[in-house]
């Protein structure tokens, strides 16, 4: 099993759309969360802490299922600029060792 | 305020000559970190490092491959001798050990061909 598994996508959405994302993480001692974005030929760039509650900042909204060992991110009313893909990173053991997902490919049309 | 930097942006060689990657964090982070990216397998920690001192490079692939860290601002990934399958996108991030909220700030990487 990998160590964070994200489904790739592509997935194309018309503006507007609402589109989530899932993603498992295969260490149970896992303590922290995060949604990170990537932009064509860029550099990864954090998006969003996840918390154990859930949390929203804006139009993304981050769930946490540590039960599950699953994570999601939700984009409502997505937006061309949302174009990127999207990669989930799991802390791995409690220091400062971060494991990425693979990504997955958002691309909103018009 | 400078992000980390890496060094070359682009490099393309011919299998079996050394390659070195180059990276400056940010001042006052004392976490780094090499990531290598690729199409087939993603992002992959490669090897990191805290106040200077490698704590774990399980993920670094063979022999061919080390690193270095001689002090806070500056560090290497070597490559000897290259090989076509170590074409990729790799990534030198950094951050802060104390207050740290999870992120990780990456240079923009350096894109390696091997002919």
């Amino acid at each position: 099993r990998k160590e964070v598994e994200q489904d790739p996508g592509p997935f194309n959405v018309p503006e507007g759309a609402t589109v989530a994302f899932n993603c498992t993480y295969s260490n149970s001692a896992s303590q922290s969360f995060f949604w990170y974005r990537q932009d064509c030929r860029k550099e990864p760039k954090l998006l969003m802490s996840v918390y154990s509650s859930g949390n929203e900042d804006g139009r993304f909204t981050a769930q946490l299922n540590r039960a599950s060992q699953y994570i999601s991110l939700l984009i409502r009313d997505s937006k061309l600029s949302d174009s990127a893909t999207y990669l989930c990173v799991v802390n791995w053991a409690n220091n400062n060792d971060m494991r990425f997902g693979a990504g997955t490919r958002l691309t909103v049309k018009p | 305020d400078a992000g980390v930097i890496q060094s070359p942006r682009h490099e393309v060689t011919e299998m079996g000559q050394e390659v070195t990657l180059r990276c400056k964090p940010i001042s006052g982070h004392n976490s780094l970190f090499w990531y290598r990216q690729t199409m087939m397998r993603g992002l992959e920690l490669l090897i990191y490092f805290n106040n200077n001192v490698p704590i774990d490079d399980s993920g670094m692939p063979e022999d061919r491959f080390s690193a270095k860290m001689p002090n806070a601002s500056f560090s290497t990934l070597k490559i000897q001798p290259s090989e076509p399958r170590d074409s990729a996108v790799y990534f030198c991030a950094s951050s802060p050990m104390t207050g740290w909220t999870g992120e990780l700030f990456f240079g923009e990487g350096s894109r390696l061909t091997v002919l």
